[in-house]
């Protein structure tokens, strides 16, 4: 089966600053990545899905990327506010296939300090 | 919010008991899974289902099982409880279209 890592269990940074989290993949490029916000005792939220052939994708202060010469996807907040406090979680489909099936990286968890 | 329940939201329950957990969707989504997350290992399949009648086993299988007759309702069963599967459980529906999942509220089951 695949594996995705997401290296840094913690993050903090200061308010206004822009928070960079990073998701690495193994063995073949997934059709797609998605990103999820998780806030304490609640569900995962989804925030930004992007596709193989696509370099970047945006919305509001969000950036993510994918790289699939590093196998990896990064994940921006810009501008970071302290309600972007939060675990992220990556999740890539499970057998390379384009649904079903998602693995989940361990997670980030994002303190931005006022 | 998309409509998808668990139900309990808290469990305490004692070994070698059984337990079903339950999932209702009013999405209509063909995929439905469940996941469970512990500190330290994140989110970790369990079972997934991919239409009425069809599951398939994910990472964490051994001590589980799952039904779909309904594509409303996806249960999942612990058939003898032990104090490893005290967690929060989680369930998530996916339309097959590779656009997002949605996720529960989660269950906390303890076994005590």
């Amino acid at each position: 089966s695949q594996k995705i890592e997401q290296n840094s269990e913690a993050l903090n940074i200061q308010e206004g600053k822009t928070a960079t989290l990073t998701c690495n993949y193994t063995n073949y490029s997934p059709a797609y990545l998605q990103w999820y916000r998780q806030d304490p005792g609640r569900g995962p939220v989804f925030l930004l899905l992007i596709r193989e052939n696509e370099k970047e994708k945006r919305k509001e202060r969000l950036k993510v990327t994918f790289d699939t010469t590093l196998k990896q996807s990064l994940f921006h907040i810009t501008a970071s506010q302290p309600a972007d406090s939060a675990t992220y979680l990556c999740a890539r489909p499970n057998y390379g296939g384009s649904q079903g099936n998602l693995i989940f990286g361990k997670g980030t968890k994002l303190s931005v300090k006022p | 919010d998309a409509g998808i329940t668990q139900s309990p939201r808290h469990k305490v329950t004692e070994t070698g008991t059984p337990v079903t957990l339950r999932c209702h969707q009013t999405e209509n989504h063909r995929y439905m899974y469940w996941y469970r997350q512990d500190p330290g290992h994140g989110l970790r399949l369990i079972h997934y289902s991919y239409g009425v009648k069809d599951t398939d086993k994910g990472e964490v299988s051994d001590g589980y099982s799952v039904s779909r007759s309904k594509t409303e309702d996806f249960l999942l069963t612990l058939e003898s409880a032990t104090s490893s599967q005290t967690s929060v459980y989680f369930c998530a529906i996916e339309s097959g279209s590779a656009t997002e999942a949605f996720f529960g509220q989660g269950t906390r089951l303890t076994v005590v």
